[in-house]
């Protein structure tokens, strides 16, 4: 079964601390990996996709890994603000179809 | 339109009472798809659909779920029957097949929030 895990589901930090954020799937035959945000009552946000040919891919303070040998993804957020509080959420979409799974999402609390 | 819009944004429903989700994808979006949220967990997929045509519904829970695209932009998620279980953000989503890159990401409406009494 395809399935994605996220650890931690939670993360309270202070305000300007780098963090990581990890994402595991199985199978590794992956097409793509999507990372997303979501805030409270609200819909999803597109952070960054990577293809399964590249191996990270950057946006602002933003950088996601992908390490496909190993079924790992990393969200890396650089000198965290307190706006970067809410739930990201990794989701794969395997060769054969578009529906991405996900994974439970990580709650970031990001204190000032 | 300037994304993907779904309405109504909230809904509550009476056991046994039929209901529609409706979700206007992006303009010139392909690909359109349906999730489910429950309170505290990730989305699970439903089903989705390229044009008019439904391409995978695997994950439709029960013959009480119903989608349709019949002009390939605006859908609509139909549940007949509700039960308290069904209770949860339904999410539209749309994408742009078949351009590298940010070609394959999906955007995402606000959801629908039901709830069944």
């Amino acid at each position: 079964k395809q399935e994605v895990t996220q650890i931690p589901a939670a993360l309270s930090v202070p305000e300007g601390e780098n963090l990581v954020l990890n994402c595991s799937f199985t199978d590794s035959a992956i097409y793509n990996l999507q990372w997303f945000r979501q805030d409270p009552g609200k819909g999803l946000t597109s952070l960054l996709l990577i293809q399964s040919s590249q191996r990270e891919q950057t946006s602002g303070r933003l950088n996601a890994s992908l390490d496909k040998s190993s079924g790992r993804s990393t969200l890396y957020i650089a000198a965290s603000q307190p706006g970067d509080s809410a739930t990201y959420l990794c989701a794969v979409s395997w060769g054969g179809s578009e529906k991405l799974v996900f994974g439970k999402g990580t709650k970031l609390t990001v204190n000032p | 339109g300037a994304g993907v819009s779904q309405s109504p944004r909230y809904k509550v429903a009476k056991r046994g009472q039929d209901v529609a989700l409706r979700c206007d994808p992006i303009s010139g979006h392909v690909s359109l798809f349906w999730y489910q949220q429950a309170l505290g967990q990730g989305p699970e997929f439903l089903t989705y659909f390229q044009n008019e045509a439904q391409l995978d519904k695997s994950g439709l829970p029960s013959d009480r779920f119903f989608a349709e695209r019949p002009e390939g932009s605006v859908s609509t998620l139909k549940i007949q029957r509700t039960q308290q279980e069904d209770s949860a953000v339904y999410l539209c989503a749309s994408s742009q097949v078949g351009r590298r890159e940010r070609g394959d990401t999906q955007y995402f409406g606000p959801g629908t929030r039901l709830t069944v009494l």
